[in-house]
């Protein structure tokens, strides 16, 4: 079975431009969430999708955002990139919500995103 | 949002037994405790979790204390492959089944 699968793997934008980042989970599984990475706050959730609807959301601004297709697959979107927005972007999927806390996820390699 | 203590790092000698200790004391009764860990430039990877019985698998063993306010990741024999990040996680629905990851305890393994 083919992992979690982010594109791009890097991506270099400046500050005030936009950015969609794609996930696509593992066949069967349909709940994806996704998380960010930076040295100085770790791993952080952004929020979680299943059946095309938001389940949960971290504590991220509204520049953030995210969308789930019928497939399953997910995008995020981060508008009028800041220079603190440099990190890297983890998706996960499961086979069902991680509501009850019993789901393992699997994270794809990430999308290393730079601000500049 | 319940949390976890582990140690920021730790040393092992390849092919000796491995204890990554964390403290839970806020945890509830419907938390599951996880384990995942990062190796360079990948995302984490899920290692094993349980709630109150010890758990087996084919990568770990992660032994629960009896009040649950602690737990043991076991790798029974460490490898190079081995070197790693380490999460212990908190998940349940009080964090709506989310990952709360902390900083977690590198793993450095020595030949």
């Amino acid at each position: 079975k083919a992992g979690v699968t982010q594109t791009p793997r890097y991506l270099i934008k400046t500050r005030g431009q936009q950015v969609t980042l794609s996930c696509s989970p593992i066949s069967g599984h349909r709940s994806v969430s996704w998380y960010q990475q930076t040295p100085g706050q770790g791993l952080q959730f952004l929020f979680e999708y299943f059946s095309e609807t938001q389940r949960n959301k971290g504590n991220f601004p509204g520049r953030f955002s995210g969308r789930q297709f019928s497939n399953s697959r997910s995008e995020m979107n981060v508008s009028t990139l800041e220079l603190g927005d440099s990190a890297l972007y983890l998706c996960a999927s499961s086979i069902r919500p991680g509501g009850q806390g019993n789901e393992k996820l699997f994270f794809g390699s990430g999308t290393q995103l730079s601000v500049l | 949002d319940a949390k976890t203590t582990q140690p920021n790092s730790m040393e092992s000698n390849e092919e000796e037994p491995v204890h990554l200790p964390c403290n839970h004391s806020t945890i509830s009764g419907t938390d599951y405790i996880h384990w995942y860990r990062q190796l360079p430039s990948q995302g984490p990877e899920y290692v094993i979790h349980g709630l109150t019985s010890n758990v087996n698998n084919r990568m770990a063993s992660l032994a629960i204390a009896e009040d649950r306010k602690s737990s043991t990741l076991i790798l029974h024999r460490a490898t190079l492959r081995d070197a790693a990040v380490y999460y212990c996680i908190l998940s349940g629905p009080n964090q709506g089944g989310k990952l709360i990851f902390g900083q977690g305890t590198e793993l450095s393994v020595k030949p």
